[in-house]
């Protein structure tokens, strides 16, 4: 199956400042790759994916990037605010009729200093 | 009620006990998942339903046992649970069919086995 690695664990960076969580996966049939946020006592939230077909995907601070012949995608924010705060999952999955399960990395918690 | 709804929002039980989690997802969703979120798995799928029939148990221990009676509600039912079993119980769903999906998940059940 999957395996999913997240790194870092834990990302402190000062407002302004870019953020980038790493994460590689293992099943070179995973297509589609999404990244949750998960503010404290709150659901996660999807906040941007991609597709393999895709080397680059942006929304306005948030960008990822997939590299398929390395098996690594990462999560780009920049100009970090306060708000970004939160724990950051990667997620990988081969999407087809029959498999619709995501495995998740373990997650990187971000905390932007004002 | 409008998206993903979880009931109880925190459960305490005994190692003895039977009980049972609840899950109703409002937007017209075919998919529906069982997640548990602890500090050692932040976020471990347990089960996948599509269009009521399971179609992924990640070997999940038969104390857990689902039940999907439609593509809108799902059903956890605990039976002789054991302590390391508390942790967070997310529920989530997505459009089934073969497209990229985006899950959406509950507010959870915050489980206690004493």
């Amino acid at each position: 199956g999957e395996n999913v690695e997240q790194h870092p664990s834990t990302l402190s960076v000062q407002e302004g400042d870019s953020a980038v969580i790493k994460c590689t996966y293992s099943d070179s049939a995973s297509n589609y790759f999404p990244w949750y946020k998960q503010e404290l006592g709150k659901r996660p939230q999807l906040i941007i994916d991609i597709r393999s077909n895709v080397g680059e995907k942006k929304d306005q601070r948030i960008a990822v990037t997939l590299n398929k012949t390395a098996k690594h995608f990462s999560l780009h924010i920049t100009e970090t605010q306060p708000e970004d705060s939160a724990v950051y999952f990667c997620a990988a999955s081969f999407m087809d009729t029959g498999r619709r399960a995501l495995t998740f990395g373990s997650g990187t918690r971000l905390q932007v200093q004002p | 009620e409008t998206g993903v709804t979880q009931t109880p929002r925190h459960l305490v039980m005994g190692m003895t006990n039977k009980k049972s989690l609840k899950c109703e997802q409002h937007l017209g969703h075919n998919a529906m998942y069982w997640y548990k979120q602890s500090a050692k798995k932040p976020l471990e799928l347990m089960f996948v339903y599509n269009f009521k029939e399971q179609t992924e148990n990640n070997s999940v221990p038969s104390r857990f046992s689902p039940e999907c009676p439609n593509s809108s509600h799902l059903f956890l039912h605990l039976h002789t649970l054991q302590p390391e079993d508390s942790a967070l119980y997310l529920c989530a769903s997505s459009q089934g069919g073969a497209t990229y999906n985006e899950q959406f998940f509950g507010p959870g059940t915050r489980l206690t086995v004493l």
